[in-house]
């Protein structure tokens, strides 16, 4: 199963609102990332915020979190209508001395003009 | 910088083929991995390579292999070809020592469709 679940699935709003995404996962991390997709090509990494930080920013965005629970948000302030992509949530794991990046399920943010 | 780049972009193959795909890293980046994403599975971590060595791997079969070469350039293959292989394949590279939980630069990926 995934290590970590986006939540909602899909979030529609209109421009110049904000859209908060959420990021759960299950076993302790070391980092958490964020990353934007785009229908159907390659990913961009948006933030970076390691197990020791509690909050991040760059530009419009803000990101949060929670080591005791598990948990993280994205937060877009001021949305465009060129935020409209998915949005996965990756979190760093290792199994059997292998280590890799496990993506959520991701969130599809629509924004209208 | 140029950045990660993928070939081909679209591929159809029907079963039992094999399809090899290519993918070139950003410059001076060691570590390449590449991820499936399927409707159905979602992103998931095929392999990682770093200097010319497999470092890290997921959990598919063994029909899915790749190696990399001494300028960092990597290879996917993938032989006996099933429907559920139809997916977008995704490259990444990443710097600053080159770990595979690092900030990981994605090419525009492979749309391989097995008919």
């Amino acid at each position: 199963s995934q290590q970590g679940e986006e939540d909602p699935q899909a979030l529609s709003i209109q421009e110049g609102e904000n859209a908060t995404m959420n990021c759960s996962y299950k076993t302790s991390i070391n980092n958490l990332q964020w990353y934007r997709q785009n229908s159907g090509r390659g990913l961009v990494h948006l933030i970076l915020i390691r197990s020791n930080e509690r909050e991040k920013h760059s530009g419009r965005l803000r990101v949060t979190l929670d080591t005791s629970k598990k948990s993280s948000s994205l937060l877009i302030t001021a949305s465009r209508a060129a935020d409209t992509a998915s949005y996965f949530c990756a979190t760093d794991a290792s199994m059997d001395s292998s280590y890799k990046l496990i993506f959520g399920s991701g969130t599809r943010l629509l924004v209208r003009p | 910088k140029a950045g990660v780049t993928q070939t081909p972009r679209y591929l159809i193959k029907t079963r039992g083929q094999q399809v090899t795909l290519s993918c070139s890293p950003i410059s001076g980046h060691r570590s390449v991995s590449w991820y499936q994403q399927t409707p159905g599975q979602g992103l998931q971590f095929l392999f990682e390579y770093f200097s010319e060595t497999q470092r890290n791997k997921g959990n598919f079969p063994g029909r899915f292999s790749g190696r990399q070469f001494s300028n960092s350039r990597s290879e996917m293959n993938v032989s006996t070809l099933e429907l559920g292989d139809s997916a977008l394949y995704l490259c990444a590279s990443s710097d600053r020592g080159g770990k595979v939980t690092d900030t990981q630069y994605f090419g525009p990926g492979t749309r391989l469709t097995v008919l």
